[in-house]
């Protein structure tokens, strides 16, 4: 099994839709994050975790939302959905000490339509 | 806050050719981590090298190579006798080590490498 699994892998939804994206993680590691992945645009982050307790937004969280169920579970909503939230959305982890680096789920690509 | 430059957006080469990525970055922190990652066509994300801020010494692996040079703020990456395989989208990305350090992104240099 992977260490960050993501699902879906691939969802299309309509507009005005509520769809969550969900990471689970078998790495016990404290910090988990979703970025969004859009061409030309590199990897932004939307919101991150430093523990069960402790959530905070990044720099696109507008239209989106979070919740830490668990050390090892972090669920990403879009409330209502749009179309220009079709992207590739990752999730990683990673530990208190980043110098150990990240670990990546395989993305989930969302297509709002 | 911390930036990551990636002004080449797309590199064509043909196969065999030597290429390489640059990558400037700017952070006011003295010790912060430098990353590479490689997007294939198939989307997942592969963690390629980290760097901290204290190792200057280049980087060889294989057919690939990083120059981290402090002075410019440049970590740039050079893909020697490419490849078709080699053929994605390549990210520098930059860590600080705060109290709310986070993995900041450059946009990314598609590399088209043709048989």
């Amino acid at each position: 099994d992977a260490d960050v699994t993501q699902t879906p892998r691939n969802r299309i939804t309509k507009t005005g839709k509520r769809i969550m994206l969900e990471c689970s993680q078998t790495k016990g590691h404290d910090r988990m994050y979703w970025y969004r992945q859009d061409p030309g645009l590199g990897l932004r982050l939307i919101y991150y975790s430093f523990d069960v307790k402790d959530i905070n937004k990044g720099e696109i969280s507008d239209g989106y939302s979070v919740s830490r169920q668990a050390q090892a579970k972090f669920s990403l909503s879009l409330e209502s959905a749009i179309p220009n939230q079709t992207a590739l959305y990752f999730c990683a982890t990673s530990e208190r000490q980043v110098n150990y680096g990240y670990t990546f789920g395989s993305g989930t690509r969302l297509t709002v339509v | 806050a911390q930036k990551v430059t990636q002004a080449q957006t797309e590199i064509s080469v043909v196969e065999k050719e030597d290429v390489t990525l640059d990558c400037v970055y700017e952070t006011r922190d003295t010790t912060y981590y430098l990353f590479w990652y490689k997007q294939p066509p198939s989307g997942e994300l592969v963690f390629l090298i980290r760097r901290n801020s204290f190792d200057e010494q280049n980087e060889i692996s294989g057919r690939y190579s990083w120059n981290f040079q402090k002075s410019t703020s440049s970590f740039n990456f050079t893909i020697t006798a490419s490849q078709v395989v080699d053929s994605a989208v390549y990210f520098c990305a930059l860590n600080d080590t705060g109290a709310n350090s986070k993995l900041t992104f450059g946009k990314g240099i598609t590399l088209s490498v043709r048989p």
